[in-house]
């Protein structure tokens, strides 16, 4: 069946360090790809996505791109802040569209 | 729009007790979806709706689990009885149309089961 594997965390990082967050899926066909970000005490809430091969989703400075060759989706900033503190999830949609797979999540901690 | 509201936001109670999550989407959203978050397994589907009707339980661990939505504004999620495995955080979520469309989730209810 369809799945996602993220890299495992805490990954813990300065003020202002670049961040990466890998992600690679399994999936039948072409699934849309998401990343979600949950912060403490709350649900969560989409990050970015990307529908199709090559395509690159950003948001608040992140982004990702949709790498068909490699099936992954690996998570970017250049220059992460405290207020990103937060558990990262990856997911794809499922054949039926209807569903979303999610990997495990990644605890990102940043340090001032 | 006051967002996807949950309720309670804790709950705790003893091995047997029945416990009801309850969940009320966003105006005008034909799906809602339950999932159970835990360190263990991570975020699970449990089972999620189309236009209130129940399309894809497979998710549900077993019997004991039960969710219904009798009507457009209003989710149930049912364990009776619980049991300490049941501790986790449970998230309701509800979108406009299908998922490649973005997920709105509630704040969830932290569940704990001594």
């Amino acid at each position: 069946g369809d799945s996602v594997t993220q890299m495992e965390g805490p990954v813990t990082l300065s003020e202002e360090a670049f961040l990466t967050i890998n992600c690679t899926y399994t999936a039948t066909g072409y699934p849309s790809l998401f990343w979600y970000v949950q912060y403490p005490g709350e649900g969560l809430q989409l990050l970015l996505k990307a529908t199709k091969a090559d395509d690159k989703g950003s948001n608040k400075g992140f982004e990702a791109t949709y790498r068909k060759e490699t099936t992954s989706f690996h998570l970017e900033k250049g220059s992460v802040q405290v207020s990103d503190s937060a558990v990262y999830f990856c997911a794809l949609s499922d054949r039926s569209g209807n569903k979303l797979v999610f990997g495990a999540g990644t605890i990102l901690r940043v340090k001032s | 729009d006051a967002g996807v509201i949950q309720s309670p936001r804790h709950e705790v109670t003893e091995m047997g007790q029945e416990v009801t999550l309850r969940c009320k989407p966003i105006s005008g959203h034909d799906y809602l979806f339950w999932y159970r978050q835990t360190m263990m397994r991570g975020l699970e589907l449990l089972i999620y709706f189309n236009n209130n009707v129940p399309i894809d339980d497979s998710g549900m661990p077993e019997d004991r689990f039960s969710a219904k939505m009798p009507n457009a504004s209003f989710s149930t999620l049912k364990i009776q009885p619980s049991e300490p495995r049941d501790s986790a955080v449970y998230f309701c979520a509800s979108t406009p149309r299908a998922t490649n469309e973005k997920l709105f989730f509630g704040s969830g209810t932290q569940l704990s089961v001594l």
